[in-house]
């Protein structure tokens, strides 16, 4: 079953207008959650990360926040532009490499 | 300065005919992975090595293998591909295996495509 779930899987945005993403995970044994973003034909790439120490991580126009006791966590993507249209996948590890994904939300900014 | 390489990007090939993708790093990692993912799902781990040691996930076919000759060279094996293993495979490295400090890495993928 999938250990991190990831909500919506698509939204639509206005250019300038802020993308959340939602993801929700039962395992309290989980410590690091990425973020990433996928271009297609492209592989994911790291865009930003969390540990549950931290209730919220801001990096350029890309926040995370985190909320330890909902085992909730979300990407806020502020001021949209059309080059932020890719597919984004929340995931979550534990104290060993392996990485439970979301299914993914697929952002499309319109200009 | 590409840091994960993957070739070729597209691969065709029949049902049952051999298939094998490579990936090479530049990073000098120790950890190379491989993951499957189908259209519009999130990737799916199919195995790893760190350094030379092999770790395959419990639920991935015995007709996946792979190989590391070097640190910077991993091949997956496609022993009799299917029509369901059609998707994009990539592969992925990491410094070492603590999560809280190692980020994933990912290659641009190869997409196969089985006739």
């Amino acid at each position: 079953q999938q250990q991190v779930k990831q909500s919506p899987q698509s939204l639509i945005v206005q250019k300038g207008g802020i993308s959340i993403i939602n993801c929700a995970y039962e395992n309290t044994a989980f410590d690091y959650f990425p973020w990433y973003q996928q271009f297609p034909g492209k592989g994911p790439a790291l865009l930003i990360a969390i540990r549950p120490d931290v209730s919220e991580k801001k990096e350029g126009r890309f926040t995370i926040s985190f909320n330890k006791s909902a085992k909730q966590f979300s990407l806020h993507i502020m001021d949209s532009q059309p080059g932020d249209s890719a597919t984004y996948f929340c995931a979550a590890s534990k104290h060993d490499y392996k990485l439970s994904f979301g299914a993914g939300t697929t952002v499309t900014v319109r200009a | 300065d590409a840091m994960v390489i993957q070739n070729p990007r597209y691969q065709v090939t029949q049902f049952g005919k051999p298939v094998t993708l490579s990936c090479s790093q530049t990073l000098n990692h120790n950890v190379m992975y491989w993951y499957q993912q189908k259209s519009s799902q999130a990737p799916k781990l199919l195995f790893h090595y760190y350094d030379k040691d092999f770790n395959n996930e419990a639920d991935t076919p015995d007709n996946f293998q792979s190989r590391r000759p070097n640190t910077s060279f991993c091949f997956l094996d496609i022993r009799s591909p299917g029509l369901g293993d059609a998707a994009m495979y990539l592969c992925a490295t990491s410094r070492d295996l603590q999560t809280s400090t190692d980020t994933q890495y990912f290659g641009p993928g190869t997409r196969l495509t089985v006739l």
